[in-house]
């Protein structure tokens, strides 16, 4: 089946450090998203890549879509403690339709140490 | 507050017990989605409603869950005779059909733990 393979799993970094985390797939995808997940709450979109080769940014935060299209990574530079979370990429399934369902990676864990 | 809500945030039940979670969308989204999540795993597909019609439930659905939105506004997702193995965070989120764009609008879940 369709599953998304995120590293690392876990950072524990330094505050001001910048973080590096990517995600691969089996199946070529057409949209790659990355959210963040905040302790006791649901994940939010950070950002979202629709063609292949895009490089996208929110702030502190550069996503790219890879040439394959079986790839992603997210960056995140100076990290500040707020920073701390789960992040996980996601794609829309492939066969479903117009439902707009995802499958998520495992996630990758981020700790800031101020 | 106009974001997805969840209730309740947190429920303990005994194994063999019934359980019912509700989930209140954005008001003006259309589609809705039920995930599971369990600890250091990202969100699973459960089911999902266009309007009052689910058109999808993934085979993680097993005959002692259902869910409903019977006037395509609230859902709600029961688990019958509950399992240890079905102790996890359950997600409500929400999204506009025309988006599409792969966002989702999650609430904050509701955790069950079964005893």
């Amino acid at each position: 089946g369709q599953q998304l393979n995120q590293s690392p799993q876990s950072m524990f970094i330094q505050e001001g450090e910048d973080v590096s985390m990517n995600c691969t797939s089996s199946s070529i995808f057409n949209t790659w998203l990355w959210y963040k997940q905040d302790p006791g709450e649901g994940p939010v979109l950070l950002i979202a890549l629709y063609k292949a080769g895009e490089l996208t940014s929110n702030g502190r935060l550069t996503a790219q879509f890879g040439i394959t299209r079986k790839d992603s990574f997210l960056n995140i530079s100076a990290s500040i403690p707020s920073d701390v979370g789960i992040y996980f990429c996601a794609e829309i399934l492939h066969g479903s339709g117009n439902t707009g369902k995802l499958i998520f990676g495992q996630g990758t864990t981020l700790q800031v140490k101020p | 507050d106009t974001g997805v809500s969840q209730d309740p945030r947190h429920k303990i039940t005994k194994r063999g017990q019934n359980v019912t979670f509700r989930c209140d969308p954005i008001s003006e989204h259309n589609r809705l989605y039920w995930y599971r999540q369990t600890l250091g795993q990202g969100p699973e597909f459960l089911t999902y409603f266009q309007n009052e019609a689910q058109l999808e439930k993934s085979r993680l659905l097993s005959d002692r869950f259902s869910a409903e939105r019977p006037k395509g506004s609230f859902s709600t997702l029961e688990i019958q005779r509950t399992e240890q193995g079905d102790s996890a965070m359950y997600l409500c989120a929400s999204s506009f059909k025309r988006a599409n764009t792969g966002e989702l609008f999650f609430g904050e879940g509701s955790r069950l733990t079964v005893l």
